[in-house]
């Protein structure tokens, strides 16, 4: 069974440019979270989608970040315009379901603002 | 404020040995708990997991204790072996199925 994929691996870019995130789940996962794991720090939600509908984006900084996963499959992340506190590794993670607990992580993305 | 806390940011361990990893938390209303494991450049991998109504769960090397009234939970490897050398984070579910994480411990088995 593939695993979830996340591209790219790693991004340097500079602040106040654009940048996007793009997971592709493990199949027949409903539910998919995009987590920030600033360094040194635990991984933090961003978002959470069940299907293709936003379950919980409380803590997205929603005037620069945004996502979206159209057909309920794949996602992406966007932050735009990025800040140096960005920095940090982006973690996407799906389950099967909502109450599932054990969630499968991709190698997540690590980028850097500078 | 964190809900989750690891208090170890790293624990060094002779091979062959036991790891003993610590996590605290704050929320007496957090009814499941996780481990997981993280090497460099890989996302985390879960490890094992309990519930609040026990107090262990064991699965083969790896053993998970609850103190639900110390609101304290620990992790045991044994014995631990070179590829336990991994980044480990305790992870708590919340009313809302969200995992609240703690910072995470890392640990390094010396040979």
């Amino acid at each position: 069974e593939a695993g979830v994929a996340q591209s790219p691996r790693y991004k340097i870019i500079e602040k106040r440019q654009s940048v996007a995130f793009w997971c592709n789940p493990i199949s027949g996962h409903a539910t998919l979270y995009w987590y920030q794991q600033i360094l040194g720090q635990g991984p933090k939600l961003l978002i959470q989608f069940q299907n293709n509908g936003v379950v919980d984006d409380s803590q997205l900084p929603k005037d620069r970040f945004s996502a979206e996963r159209l057909k309920g499959v794949d996602s992406t992340l966007k932050i735009q315009p990025a800040k140096l506190e960005d920095s940090a590794v982006y973690l996407c993670a799906t389950t099967p379901g909502r109450a599932n607990t054990e969630a499968f992580f991709g190698q997540g993305t690590r980028l850097t603002v500078v | 404020d964190q809900q989750v806390k690891q208090n170890s940011p790293s624990l060094s361990v002779q091979e062959g040995r036991i790891s003993i990893l610590n996590c605290d938390y704050t929320n007496s209303m957090f009814d499941y708990f996780l481990w997981y494991k993280k090497y460099p450049a890989e996302g985390p991998t879960f490890l094992i997991s309990i519930s609040s109504i026990k107090d262990k769960n064991e699965d083969g090397r790896f053993t998970v204790f609850l103190n639900k009234s110390a609101k304290h939970l620990s992790l045991h490897i044994v014995p631990s072996q070179p590829g336990d050398s991994a980044v480990y984070f305790c992870a708590a579910k919340d009313s809302n199925y969200q995992l609240i994480w703690g910072a995470g411990t890392k640990l390094i088995i010396k040979p």
